[in-house]
């Protein structure tokens, strides 16, 4: 129990498209998302908290206008992110709470994102 | 403000010795601390987790960790090590409520028959 995916695994997309990803909590309602960034050999740093049917938080320093985060339903939570630049490549990774441990986070797989 | 060291990079080991992943960290408040494991194409999976109950804690696959306040210390550690531990392992520190989480660099782990 306790599954979250992530779609797509890989995208690559041209340097000024938009690109969206999704994470599905497959077996239990997720009352929080979480994304998270991780770069090469560095581990993962918080972009956004989202609640359901509320605005994302962002933490300091992440751009809330190039990285739109939405939680329209206790099993989907998308992130966006407009006008993508080769230096937004990377790994984002998704996570879910509300499972069967109340503080546990649920890890999606990941999503490796190329910019050309 | 809350962070975690993990103080190597890489550790090597062979197949069938002990394993030992060190993890400091700081913390205004009483922490709760836990121990993630990345395979490669997989999500990060929870190996343990501390929340001020005993203090040793015991995980999945054989991993163990001990919480030591004096020392700001949650080293993780395993009697014997298996190929299929091979993978990243991340300690973390989280806030009251368990929602920020806050990881550490990452340890490689690295096994040879």
């Amino acid at each position: 129990g306790a599954v979250v995916s992530q779609h797509p695994s890989r995208v690559i997309c041209k340097s000024g498209t938009s690109v969206k990803i999704e994470c599905r909590s497959l077996d239990f309602q997720a009352t929080t998302m979480f994304w998270y960034r991780q770069f090469p050999k560095k581990s993962l740093m918080l972009m956004a908290t989202s609640n359901e049917g509320s605005k994302a938080t962002y933490e300091q320093g992440v751009e809330k206008d190039k990285f739109l985060i939405n939680h329209a339903s206790l099993t989907l939570s998308t992130l966006t992110v407009t006008s993508a630049h080769p230096e937004d490549s990377s790994f984002y990774i998704c996570s879910a709470q509300g499972g069967g441990s109340p503080y546990e986070q649920y890890f999606g797989p990941g999503t490796r994102l190329t910019v050309t | 403000a809350q962070s975690v060291t993990q103080l190597d990079s890489h550790v090597s080991v062979s197949e069938g010795t002990p394993v030992l992943l060190r993890c400091n960290y700081s913390s205004s408040y009483s922490p709760s601390l836990f121990w993630y494991v990345q395979h490669p194409n997989k999500g990060l999976q929870l190996l343990l987790k501390y929340t001020s109950a005993a203090t040793l804690v015991k995980g999945i696959n054989g991993f163990e960790a001990e919480f030591k306040k004096s020392e700001t210390s949650f080293h993780l550690t395993k009697p014997s090590a298996h190929m299929s531990d091979a993978a990243e392992y991340f300690c973390v520190v989280s806030n009251t409520g368990f929602q920020k989480l806050v990881f550490g660099t990452g340890t490689r782990l690295l096994v040879s028959p």
